[in-house]
């Protein structure tokens, strides 16, 4: 069955810390993982996707399939990044067809 | 383009109402999708069509929900008869490329 697991509910960390949001997923066959972030007051709305290996606004994730794995990571946060974050499976050559996780939410203190 | 589009933004109704939400998708997607949002399970995928056609409706959770889309620029999730255990963010989102666009979701509440 497909799943996918955000272990922390809330995550509260300083302005300038590392961030981590941990995503594990389950699916037999070739996913392909995505995060999608909800800002407040916006849309739910992609901030990356594991095939196209960018950085964006300095955050990334590795696809680890020995962990099955897809945990979303920044060096430095800032306080705009704020949010909240759902890690997302699809199988891959299938129909878009995403299965969230139950999402995370990072808030950053200044 | 001014993305997908939902109506209403809030629906405040009593339980036994029916009520109806409406999408209307980015045009040229030709996958639309309706998500429920709610505090204790996250975002659940209700069912999605490809060209107008469902393709998986097995998140649908009983007969009182049902989904049509009759053309390429409009969908509905109805609910019919509306309890108080439906209340949540309904969100429609279309995609083309696999990356999904959301609409600003409808806030449903059943008293």
């Amino acid at each position: 069955a497909q799943r996918v697991t955000q272990p922390e509910k809330l995550l509260s960390v300083f302005k300038g810390a590392p961030v981590e949001l941990k995503c594990n997923y389950s699916y037999s066959g070739s996913p392909e993982l995505f995060w999608y972030v909800q800002y407040s007051r916006q849309r739910l709305q992609l901030l990356l996707r594991h095939i196209s290996r960018e950085s964006i606004k300095g955050f990334t994730a590795d696809l680890n399939k020995g962990e099955t794995s897809f945990h979303l990571k920044k060096p430095f946060a800032q306080e705009e990044d704020s949010a909240m974050y759902y890690c997302a499976l699809s199988g891959r050559g299938s129909s878009y067809k995403l299965i969230f996780g139950s999402g995370t939410r990072l808030l950053v203190r200044p | 383009d001014a993305g997908v589009i939902q109506s209403p933004r809030h629906e405040v109704t009593e339980m036994g109402q029916e009520v109806t939400l409406r999408c209307k998708p980015i045009s040229g997607h030709d996958y639309l999708f309706w998500y429920r949002q709610t505090m204790m399970r996250g975002l659940e995928l209700l069912i999605y069509f490809n060209n107008n056609v469902p393709i998986d409706d097995s998140g649908m959770p009983e007969d009182r929900f049902s989904a049509k889309m009759p053309n390429a620029s409009f969908s509905t999730l109805k609910i019919q008869p509306s309890e108080p255990r439906d209340s949540a963010v309904y969100f429609c989102a279309s995609s083309r490329t696999g990356e999904l666009f959301f609409g600003e979701g409808s806030r449903l509440t059943v008293l």
